[in-house]
């Protein structure tokens, strides 16, 4: 098992460009989610989606949007990327119902210029 | 809204010396759980507790839950080089397939060989 996979690794935009940032999870979880990561600033919830059919917003959303293609994708799109979208961002998933802990991939450092 | 604060923020000890650091959430919380993340990398699972008052170990580690369910901590006896990272706290909160966790923003501790 792969676990939880992302793409790209690393990527670098310039102001204004768009982006989709691919994830993929082969362990039949439910959940899926989507943090952005900046020094000093912890873990951010950009995105959720509880099961196969719905997403949520967290906490900072604006300026992304997300689709759950199926239960194992979920991804996070940058319509117009801006210098302070420059974060590393982690896919993480979950089972679902009892199980709270959640599994991240790799993550994908972007920067925007 | 819910948060849960971590301190400290930062801890360098010297290898062998014992570390700790702590989480408190302001509202009751229905788990807590430990993630790491080494330096360039995403975070890991560690643990969860669930329980009042619960005490967990994992070798050189020791979690605890506080009697109200607000508060924990994670313990290191006699630091290795290999625990260098950020060990996050996470709060469980919601019910079903819309648990989410509340982040703490995590201590960083580096360790003097």
């Amino acid at each position: 098992n792969a676990g939880v996979t992302q793409t790209p690794k690393f990527q670098v935009l310039k102001t204004g460009q768009s982006m989709t940032l691919q994830c993929a999870q082969d362990m039949n979880h439910n959940s899926m989610y989507w943090y952005r990561q900046d020094p000093g600033m912890g873990l951010r919830l950009i995105y959720y989606s509880a099961s196969e059919g719905t997403t949520d917003k967290g906490e900072v959303p604006n300026g992304y949007n997300v689709s759950r293609l199926n239960k194992r994708e979920f991804s996070l799109r940058l319509e117009s990327a801006a210098p302070s979208q420059t974060s590393v961002y982690f896919c993480a998933s979950r089972m679902g119902l009892g199980a709270f802990e959640q599994y991240f991939g790799p993550g994908t450092r972007l920067t925007v210029t | 809204g819910q948060q849960v604060m971590q301190i400290p923020q930062y801890q360098h000890v010297q290898e062998g010396e014992d570390f700790t650091t702590y989480c408190n959430s302001s509202t009751t919380l229905s788990n807590i759980q430990w993630y790491k993340q080494r330096p360039g990398g995403h975070p890991v699972f560690l643990i969860q507790l669930v329980k009042s008052g619960e005490v967990k170990k994992q070798k050189r580690l020791t979690f605890q839950f506080g009697e109200a369910k607000k508060n924990s901590s994670l313990h290191i006896t006699a630091t290795q080089t290999t625990d260098v990272g950020t060990y996050f706290c996470a709060g469980g909160s919601g019910a079903g397939n819309n648990r989410k966790l509340i982040w703490g923003l995590g201590t960083s501790l580096a360790v003097n060989p």
